[in-house]
């Protein structure tokens, strides 16, 4: 089974409209963290947001927010007043298991219309 | 900047040559990843070192073999080049393997063989 699913291949929004990217993810560990990445297409691997399992709350990092619902297995990237340079792909991750080996998803490609 | 630095940056070379690719991590994180990203194979994790030993090993193929050094640079080398070995390389650090940390990521170096 896939640690991490990305549902979504492609996605557009309207420039200041939000969007929301889904992910799944699958692990019987109790303690995991979950990351989003974003890679426009110069190609860099920009790091973007962090959850840790056993935290409370939602993170959220200015325009970046996850939604983390535990029962439900899934952590969704929502971005806020999308803006052009949003285009990317954005990637899915999660850390866990003894190794605490990364697992990346096949990530979703963004494109924001102005 | 993010910190990790890979060179080249971009390297074209032919089939059944030996390539070297250079990073280095972070200032202070111990742990080096080596990924590779194609088209259709999305990241594939290769190797890991953690202070200077071999920590966990993905897809590598035989061809290919990497080391981290006592400065804690860390090279991949890739011999017998096929052109299925065109791909970006990346070279990710972190502080330690905790799942709480998250890999900042190089800015990759593009093979391309011809």
């Amino acid at each position: 089974a896939q640690k991490i699913t990305q549902t979504q291949p492609g996605m557009f929004v309207q420039e200041k409209e939000a969007v929301t990217l889904d992910c799944t993810y699958d692990t019987s560990d109790p303690s995991y963290g979950l990351f989003w990445y974003k890679q426009p297409s110069s190609g860099e691997m920009i790091f973007l947001i962090y959850q840790g399992s056993y935290d409370q709350q939602n993170a959220t990092e200015g325009r970046y927010s996850l939604n983390f619902q535990k029962a439900r297995k899934s952590a969704n990237l929502v971005i806020s007043a999308s803006q052009l340079g949003d285009s990317a792909m954005y990637f899915c991750a999660m850390r866990e298991g003894p190794g605490n080996q990364f697992y990346f998803g096949t990530g979703t490609s963004l494109t924001v219309i102005p | 900047d993010s910190g990790v630095t890979q060179t080249p940056k971009h390297l074209i070379t032919a089939t059944g040559q030996r390539v070297t690719l250079r990073c280095s991590p972070r200032s202070g994180d111990l742990s080096v990843y080596w990924y590779q990203q194609s088209l259709d194979q999305g990241l594939q994790f290769l190797i890991q070192y953690y202070n200077g030993e071999e920590r966990a090993k993905g897809n590598i193929l035989e061809r290919f073999s990497a080391q981290q050094f006592p400065d804690l640079h860390s090279e991949l080398n890739l011999s017998s080049l096929e052109l299925g070995d065109s791909a970006l390389y990346f070279c990710a650090s972190s502080p330690r393997t905790g799942r709480g940390y998250g890999y900042t990521f190089g800015s990759g170096t593009r093979l391309t063989v011809v």
